[in-house]
């Protein structure tokens, strides 16, 4: 069955860096755009970054852009998030999401567990 | 721009109907859209894609209690959940993606009596 895991959150200082990864199963991993969105303490869902089947297209959220580098390594089926300069508004379960369709923005058919990351001095 | 607006909270009783509404902003009617449900303290999940004509497609697993239509105009799309249960009680989202973007609605906490 398809399943996407996250890793790699914690608590970090403002200013500081982390990198998230999501390890996905059960589909070709190669054929489909991959999401990161996620969800703040209190706060609805935040959609972060995709990157298209072979990587050559991305796209950030207003908020994260110049920050976050969304990345993919096809031949280990994972999916990778680059968080600098990270602020206490970056606060937030990180969840990894598949994409639907075969277009690069898409709706989202398998979620993650998510991942938490809090910035907190 | 691309914006979905859904009312923040409703509630129903356990084994009534309750629909929920998310309305697309101003050109974007006939933009298909996607309902996806969280429950407290877990990740979401997809429940299905709804078009503009009122054409959905559940994911893997969701029930039949759970359907979509839309507006004659398209603008406004709704997920209806018959006979509701416990575990429904969870935020539901809108989600929509146009060049470059995906966008979600605000949620709307149900809340099951």
């Amino acid at each position: 069955q398809v399943q996407v895991v996250e890793s790699g959150g914690g608590v970090v200082q403002p200013g500081t860096s982390l990198r998230l990864s999501c390890a996905a199963s059960g589909f070709t991993f190669i054929n489909y755009g991959m999401h990161w969105v996620r969800r703040a303490p209190g706060k609805g869902l935040e959609w972060v970054a995709l990157i298209s089947y072979n990587g050559d297209n991305k796209y950030y959220a207003d908020s994260v852009k110049g920050r976050f580098t969304i990345s993919r390594d096809n031949s280990k089926n994972t999916l990778y998030l680059q968080m600098n300069s990270l602020t206490a508004e970056d606060t937030a379960v990180y969840y990894c999401a598949k994409g639907g369709g075969r277009t690069v923005t898409t709706w989202f058919d398998y979620w993650g567990q998510g991942t938490l990351v809090t910035v907190s001095s | 721009q691309l914006v979905l607006t859904q009312s923040p909270s409703a509630s129903a009783s356990l084994g009534a109907s309750v629909k929920l509404t998310c309305t697309l902003s101003g050109t974007y009617s006939t933009y298909a859209i996607a309902w996806h449900q969280q429950q407290p303290e877990k990740g979401p999940r997809y429940l299905m894609k709804l078009d503009s004509d009122g054409s959905h497609y559940r994911g893997d697993g969701i029930p039949d209690r759970f359907s979509g239509s839309s507006s004659s105009s398209g603008a406004e799309r709704y997920l209806t959940i018959s006979s509701l249960q416990s575990e429904d009680e969870a935020d539901y989202y809108c989600q929509s993606w146009g060049t470059g973007i995906e966008v979600f609605g605000g949620g709307t906490k149900l809340t099951v009596l």
